[in-house]
């Protein structure tokens, strides 16, 4: 049990549409990452927030972004959802001080379909 | 850039067996090295990570993995399957702490036999 929730579990959309990922991270944790894991690959980084701003960015196009709050929470927002971007969203939380070597802890997941 | 190969999308071992899994990374900076276990409709979770001294890092559930600089390997084994072992197992890399992204390789199905 790592303390890092995601919210819904599954979810289904239509091509075109908007949908918000929610995460939760473990207390204490100021850094949150994002990454998309398509069906029968790795995980794939998305962007991470480390006190509320964006702290780095993976090879995904602007509809794809992310908001980080005070209280450890987080969102994924995905604009104009693509067939591609069907895939499991996973978000890893951590201390993430600049230079730890402390681990992301991820959570179970959400599980998007685009139709 | 750094990156991850898993040699194997699928290796099946008897109960008892020894399991092995290779991971050969390529990385331009001295490398943080790990690997996860997802177990189906699972998120991911830490087996070990190698950052800094020992080379041979002990993880959970039996398994370890030696960090081998001259081959650019983290090979995982551990000596006797289980059954609950089955599942996907990821190699990552990343270029330091959890400040940094990880990059993973496409996984290996392990796949154990009664």
């Amino acid at each position: 049990e790592t303390g890092v929730t995601q919210s819904p579990t599954h979810l289904i959309k239509t091509r075109g549409q908007q949908v918000t990922l929610r995460c939760s991270s473990q207390s204490g944790h100021n850094t949150v990452s994002w990454y998309q894991q398509a069906l029968g690959q790795g995980p794939q980084f998305i962007f991470q927030y480390y006190r509320e701003e964006e702290n780095g960015r993976g090879n995904f196009p602007p509809r794809f972004s992310g908001l980080q709050f005070p209280n450890y929470s987080s969102e994924l927002n995905v604009n104009a959802l693509e067939l591609d971007d069907s895939a499991l969203y996973l978000c890893a939380s951590s201390l993430g001080s600049i230079g730890a070597t402390d681990t992301q802890y991820f959570g179970p997941g959400t599980r998007l379909t685009v139709l | 850039a750094q990156s991850v190969t898993q040699l194997g999308s699928h290796v099946s071992v008897s109960e008892g067996a020894l399991v092995l899994l290779r991971c050969n990374y390529s990385s331009s900076v001295p490398p943080y090295l790990f690997w996860y276990v997802q177990y189906p409709n699972q998120g991911l979770q830490l087996l070990l990570k190698y950052t800094t001294g020992a080379t041979l890092v002990k993880g959970i559930n039996g398994f370890e993995a030696e960090f081998k600089k001259s081959e650019t390997s983290f090979h995982l084994t551990k000596p006797s399957a289980h059954m609950s072992d089955a599942a996907e197992y990821f190699c990552a890399v990343s270029r330091g702490g959890s400040n940094y992204k990880l990059t993973f390789g496409k996984g290996t199905l392990l796949t154990v036999n009664p």
